[in-house]
């Protein structure tokens, strides 16, 4: 699996949209982008994930460049409640499934 | 809530000790993935199971087995424990779509 790069923190003003950027840039064709979250020893929590396109969901936003080289997770209006760890994942979906996760944006929101 | 159950949630136990953790998946899903989440190593895979047969293996441990039982819930089994087996341990679940969704997971803590 290629590898990602995040910055190891930030934070972000509360109601504002918080934007995560990634670093995939040995990212192949066929791998896609996840990303997941962690708030204090939950459970990861899924997020979004794209290939190609970008991509929305009721959480979150995903912006793929177009070379794939990067991308940038927007939380369109932050909430204290999303203070979490957020981890890039460049993924394969082959029969080995499994995740790997480095070590994240520790995202703070401040009221 | 992710729908996958993890049981118990804590656990105390002691040195050379064997303890069983166990998981259930959300309804549907077939896969079953179990994590491991120390201090100093963050959140490593250790294995996955598909309909009942081992798919994938990461940096699990001799000492640890797990399996995936005909009801599809799992049980990781660590045995022999020595005080760095200290972590959080998470069960995910999967179908087709690939996400993974992670149960709240298990504190375990030897002393």
């Amino acid at each position: 699996d290629a590898k990602t790069t995040q910055p190891p923190s930030m934070d972000c003003a509360e109601g504002r949209a918080a934007n995560l950027p990634c670093n995939h840039s040995t990212i192949s064709g066929n791998e896609y982008v996840y990303w997941y979250r962690q708030i204090h020893s939950q459970g990861p929590q899924y997020i979004i994930h794209g290939l190609k396109n970008n991509e929305t969901n009721e959480m979150a936003s995903l912006i793929i460049t177009e070379d794939r080289k990067s991308s940038t997770l927007i939380l369109p209006h932050a909430t204290l409640r999303d203070t979490a760890v957020y981890y890039c994942i460049v993924f394969y979906k082959s029969n080995d499934y499994k995740l790997s996760f480095g070590a994240g944006t520790t995202v703070t929101v401040r009221a | 809530d992710s729908g996958v159950t993890q049981t118990p949630k804590h656990l105390i136990t002691a040195t050379g000790q064997r303890v069983t953790l166990r998981c259930s998946p959300r309804s549907g899903d077939l896969s079953v993935y179990w994590y491991q989440q120390s201090l100093d190593q963050g959140l490593q895979f250790l294995i996955q199971y598909y309909n009942g047969e081992e798919r994938a293996k990461g940096n699990i441990l001799e000492r640890f087995s797990a399996q995936q039982f005909p009801d599809l819930h799992s049980e990781l089994n660590l045995s022999s424990l020595e005080l760095g087996d200290s972590a959080l341990y998470f069960c995910a679940s999967s179908s087709w779509g690939y996400e993974q969704y992670f149960g709240p997971g298990t504190r375990l803590t030897v002393t």
